[in-house]
């Protein structure tokens, strides 16, 4: 099963509007989750993340929103740039000591000029 | 710094070989992962060590796969006898807190 989901596999974007990444989880357990972006032949690097006990996390022009009731995260990206084309995973870690994190499948984004 | 260091590159085997993968953490991180990326599955967590100590290898396959961190610099995941379906790009990842950093993978073909 699944716990953590990337719906659109996919998502193409004007350079300079704002793109939105969504996912979705189902481990309630889980509080503290992170986005991660990766650019081919490259490994994932750590873009952004937010703690359950936060529904807003902002850090230039990246922003992620947390709405536990919902179990739904989103990366909103204001402006988009053609630098931003890269795959975008999700991923969420469960509470304690445990540094396990359990990623979606990502979604390729891509900014056009 | 250098980030979290993998060798090779890329392998290219035929079925039934050996295959090493090595993997140099980050200084001072103390916790250490290795992943597996496919199409079909994404990215999946085949083990993780803490303080060198295998913590979980829940996702490891099979028994054709191992994996070792004789010390905190070093770790390496050995599949023997590799098969086709081994094929993918294998991360290594290490952190100190949540966050974790990948080293650039490595893409291996069992032919």
């Amino acid at each position: 099963d699944q716990q953590v989901k990337q719906n659109s596999p996919s998502l193409s974007v004007q350079e300079g509007r704002i793109s939105i990444l969504n996912c979705d989880y189902t481990n309630s357990m889980f509080d503290y989750f992170l986005w991660y972006k990766k650019y081919p032949a490259e490994g994932p690097t750590f873009l952004i993340s937010i703690s359950s006990i936060k529904d807003k996390n902002e850090d230039g022009r990246f922003t992620v929103f947390l709405n536990k009731s919902a179990k739904h995260l989103s990366l909103h990206i204001v402006p988009s740039q053609p630098g931003d084309s890269a795959v975008y995973f999700c991923a969420a870690r469960s509470g304690g000591s445990n540094y396990k994190l359990t990623f979606g499948k990502g979604t390729l984004l891509t900014v056009n000029p | 710094d250098a980030g979290v260091i993998q060798s090779p590159r890329h392998e290219v085997t035929e079925m039934g070989q050996e295959v090493t993968l090595r993997c140099k953490p980050i200084s001072g991180h103390n916790s250490l992962f290795w992943y597996r990326q496919t199409m079909m599955r994404g990215l999946e967590l085949l083990i993780y060590f803490n303080n060198n100590v295998p913590i979980d290898d829940s996702g490891m396959p099979e028994d054709r796969f191992s994996a070792k961190m004789p010390n905190a610099s070093f770790s390496t995941l050995k599949i023997q006898p590799s098969e086709p379906r081994d094929s993918a790009v294998y991360f290594c990842a290490s952190s100190l807190v949540t966050e974790q950093f990948f080293g650039p993978g490595t893409r291996l073909t069992v032919l």
